[in-house]
């Protein structure tokens, strides 16, 4: 079983649809997750973090984490083209100074 | 705001040559960390680097890479004798301490060095 698994998509959605982004983990020692966000051939840009299970809104943006379930998810309300990139899930055992394991990444198109 | 930088951006290299590619990471930020991105694979931890020292290392990263921090604001990455398969995206990160006795901040990446080994 992979460590951290994520449907790389690609996932296409109207502009202005909810869209929800998931990712299932492993590593029961994970307890740091963050969303970034990457746009082609650049660096991966965060989104979001949050610790340990719980629900985090930032604007648009709402992160979700469910320990029990091994479960993550993003959700994005009210899409907009500019949405439009690969996003990342990722985790570590213990906030940022130790290594950040990456899911593969789901591409998402906002079609205007 | 700031952030990671990188330098080059693309790096074209014969396979057996050394490259060396180099980030400045946030000035107040104390550890550092590199990562890859082979072309349609998932980003890949290869170090982590804290008060002059490697703190953890993949597997990937073995005696052909090494991490330096030559100087209070540049981090390097070097590899000694490129392989073809070394071509990929590298990502350098940093983070900074966290409150006494709490966690440390997130990680923030670099735009990344393409490397194209030939």
């Amino acid at each position: 079983q992979k460590e951290v698994e994520q449907d790389p998509g690609p996932l296409s959605v109207p502009e202005g649809a909810i869209v929800s982004l998931n990712c299932t983990y492993s590593n029961s020692a994970f307890q740091y997750f963050m969303w970034y966000r990457q746009y082609s051939r650049k660096g991966p840009e965060l989104l979001m973090y949050t610790y340990s299970s719980g629900n985090k809104e930032d604007g648009r943006f709402t992160a979700q984490v469910d320990k029990s379930s091994k479960y993550i998810s993003l959700f994005i309300r009210d899409s907009q083209p500019s949405d439009s990139a690969t996003y990342l899930c990722a985790m570590s055992p213990s906030g940022g100074y130790q290594k950040v394991t990456f899911g593969i990444g789901t591409k998402l198109q906002v079609i205007p | 705001e700031p952030e990671v930088t990188q330098t080059p951006s693309h790096q074209v290299t014969q396979m057996g040559q050394e490259v060396i590619l180099r980030c400045v990471p946030i000035s107040n930020h104390l550890y550092f960390y590199w990562y890859r991105q082979i072309l349609g694979q998932k980003v890949e931890f290869l170090v982590s680097f804290y008060n002059n020292e490697i703190s953890e290392k993949s597997e990937i990263f073995d005696d052909q890479f090494s991490v330096e921090r030559p100087d209070g604001s540049n981090f390097t990455l070097k590899i000694r004798s490129t392989k073809l398969e070394d071509s990929a995206m590298y990502f350098c990160a940093s983070s900074s301490p966290g409150l006494a006795g709490g966690l440390t901040d997130t990680q923030y990446f670099g735009p990344g060095t393409r490397l194209t080994v030939l």
